[in-house]
């Protein structure tokens, strides 16, 4: 199993809803990354996770909240996003944080209105 | 800091014409160097690496080769297909990693038949 399965692969909210982004992987990586990619733009990278623990925050908002609750597993929760939140989400996942290959998953496609 | 440079798109070829997609980066260190493809509508698929200069990545007749004395890792196949449409991303990992990636712009290659 090579993937790395984000869910959902659509979503809308709205500026006052709670929702939350999940991605899964079964590869036995230690190191889980978030990107966000607006339209027409490259990913950038906003936040990484290293066994389990925060090791980078690229200066995200608050209003994004990652969570790693365990070693598969790793969450994104929102609240009060802006219409220009409106990007899509790529996690993706390494052996370790100094692999030199990276598995992305399929996006989850979020628009905030 | 580090920063990758990637020839303005749209590319339009014929299928079974020579591709070339011109990459560059300005890095501190040895970073690892990274095609990624992207799909309408998908994530990121990896597609050839290097970690080290005069390197050389493959995958499906794809080649880029890590040169250090141009700071250069550009794309080349000999004959693309249709299959080929897609935006291709040239990326650097810092300290030789896949753990920070920095990104280009982005080319989109359109083959028509």
């Amino acid at each position: 199993d090579t993937e790395v399965t984000q869910t959902p692969k659509h979503l809308v909210m709205g500026m006052t809803n709670k929702k939350s982004l999940k991605c899964e992987q079964h590869m036995g990586h230690r190191a889980m990354y978030w990107y966000k990619q607006k339209a027409k733009k490259p990913p950038e990278l906003m936040f990484v996770y290293s066994y389990e623990k925060l090791s980078i925050n690229e200066s995200v908002p608050s209003r994004f909240s990652p969570e790693c609750p365990n070693s598969s597993l790793l969450n994104l929760h929102l609240h009060a996003l802006q219409p220009e939140d409106s990007a899509l989400y790529l996690c993706a996942s390494s052996q370790e944080v100094d692999s030199t290959e990276a598995f992305f998953g399929q996006g989850t496609r979020l628009t905030v209105v | 800091g580090d920063s990758v440079t990637q020839m303005e798109g749209p590319v339009t070829l014929s299928e079974e014409a020579f591709l070339t997609i011109n990459c560059t980066y300005t890095a501190t260190g040895y970073p690892s160097l990274f095609w990624y493809v992207q799909y309408p509508g998908e994530g990121l698929q990896l597609l050839l690496k290097a970690t080290k200069a005069d390197d050389k990545g493959s995958n499906k007749g794809f080649e880029a080769t890590y040169r250090k004395e141009t700071t250069s890792f550009h794309l080349e196949k000999g004959s693309v297909q249709v299959s080929d449409s897609a935006v291709y991303f040239c990326a650097l990992g810092d300290r030789g990693t896949a753990s920070k990636l920095t990104f280009g712009t982005g080319t989109r290659l359109q083959v028509t038949l």
